[in-house]
């Protein structure tokens, strides 16, 4: 198996510019997450999905921000318009509703706006 | 809501060991789970516990007590490759949803 796939890997870009994160889960995983990564921050939930359906998205930090789940393969992260605050490091992960709740992190979206 | 609390740097020297604890405060408990992260990598599954006690992988066991809402990773004969953030979270619903604590630095010294 490839793992959570995501891209692009780094995407550096322009105050006001429309930013879109891509996530492939891995397959047979039914639980999708969008997390953010900074220095102050922290790791945060953003977003989670369960059979493509989003299950809790109280960590969205405001309407710039929006997720979907098309299909049980394919996610996206939007934010426009993007501001420099939105630097940070995007992760998607993927799972199985229960059992060991084991997530698996895809490799990161290093997001750089200037 | 959930908070956990870890500390945010620990320093060892190779081959010593080290225990990184975890106080939780939820909702709800499904299980304590923990995660490496190496910088500029991706959080990896480390280990998982569901039930009080000790769970045991090779170098690493994980410690659960659930009526002290508290846990720790245990890393034995530390290598400089152990060097990374260490994650604990919890699973306060059957979703899976997890709630990660601000992570424990670990600097391992030759």
């Amino acid at each position: 198996d490839a793992g959570v796939i995501q891209s692009p890997r780094h995407e550096v870009t322009e105050m006001g510019q429309e930013v879109t994160l891509r996530c492939k889960p891995i397959s047979g995983h039914n639980s999708l997450f969008w997390y953010r990564q900074t220095m102050m921050r922290g790791l945060e939930l953003l977003i989670y999905f369960n059979n493509n359906v989003p299950i809790d998205d109280s960590g969205m930090p405001e309407d710039r921000f929006s997720a979907k789940m098309p299909n049980a393969s394919f996610s996206t992260l939007k934010i426009q318009p993007s501001e420099p605050r939105d630097s940070a490091v995007y992760f998607c992960a993927s799972g199985e509703t229960g059992g060991r709740d084991t997530q698996y992190f895809g490799p990161g979206t290093r997001l750089t706006v200037l | 809501g959930q908070s956990l609390e870890q500390p945010s740097e620990v320093t060892a020297v190779e081959g010593a060991i080290v225990q990184i604890n975890c106080t939780y405060q939820t909702s709800g408990f499904y299980g304590l789970s923990w995660y490496q992260q190496h910088d500029g990598g991706a959080p990896t599954f480390l280990s998982y516990n569901a039930l009080d006690g000790l769970e045991e992988t090779g170098r690493f066991s994980s410690f659960l007590s659930r009526s002290d809402s508290y846990g720790y990773l245990l890393l034995q004969e530390l290598q400089m490759k152990d060097s990374a953030s260490y994650f604990c979270a919890v699973a306060s619903n059957a979703g899976n949803m997890l709630t990660f604590g601000g992570g424990t630095r670990l600097m391992v010294k030759p």
